[in-house]
């Protein structure tokens, strides 16, 4: 049981490049997240998912594009990388939304944009 | 002012002391979560609370709905929980709130 899956774990983008941050899960939760840590500050949510084909924006969604094709994969699009991208992101889910089950977290993705 | 403020933000221990780290929150929330990351970086959920008090292991948690206060407190601590302990807080619908964390280093 792998949990949550997030490749990769370190990449380095020059200004303008793009990339797709992969995340897997295999517990079949409906509930999808992609957070963003930036040092000194508590996580922000991008976007998040409650189920295949359905997805919403979170507090920090402007440069980036989610999709949600199938229950398992939740993958996070960086279009024109800018420096301001430059931070630590987390892919979770959970089976129902936040208030009443725990989250899994995948192990992070540091991106670096120079 | 932050709506998650957590404290201490460092905190420093010997082997065997017993922990206190405190969250409080200024908005009306359904639940908390106390979660832990590792050096390495990777998250792990410890506890979901609504109400009273949870205990895992070594780990308790406790929540007073009416001050909007939490702590998370660790007995006979040991270096393994040397990590970053994080306060987030339901809000509304699938929005977490997440406080800035604080970081544990216990010596041997």
């Amino acid at each position: 049981n792998a949990g949550v899956t997030q490749t990769p774990k370190f990449r380095i983008l020059k200004i303008g490049q793009s990339m797709t941050l992969q995340c897997t899960q295999d517990m079949n939760h409906n509930y999808m997240y992609w957070y963003r840590q930036d040092p000194g500050m508590g996580l922000k949510l991008i976007y998040y998912s409650v189920g295949a084909g359905i997805t919403d924006k979170g507090e920090v969604p402007n440069g980036y594009n989610v999709s949600r094709s199938t229950t398992e994969d939740f993958p996070l699009r960086l279009e024109l990388a800018a420096p301001s991208q430059t931070s630590v992101y987390f892919c979770a889910s959970s089976i129902a939304g936040t208030g009443n089950y725990g989250y899994t977290f995948g192990s992070g993705t540091r991106l670096t944009v120079v | 002012k932050n709506e998650v403020e957590q404290s201490p933000q460092n905190l420093t221990a010997q082997e065997g002391e017993f922990i206190t780290i405190n969250c409080s929150y200024s908005v009306g929330i359904s639940a908390l979560h106390w979660l832990q990351q590792h050096p390495g970086g990777g998250i792990v959920s410890l506890f979901m609370l609504s109400s009273g008090k949870k205990k895992h292991g070594r780990l308790i948690a406790t929540i007073n709905i009416q001050e909007k206060h939490s702590s998370l407190h660790i007995t006979a601590s040991h270096p393994r929980d040397s990590a970053v302990y994080i306060c987030a807080v339901r809000e509304g619908p699938d929005k977490l709130i997440f406080g800035t964390g604080t970081r544990l280093q216990v010596f041997p």
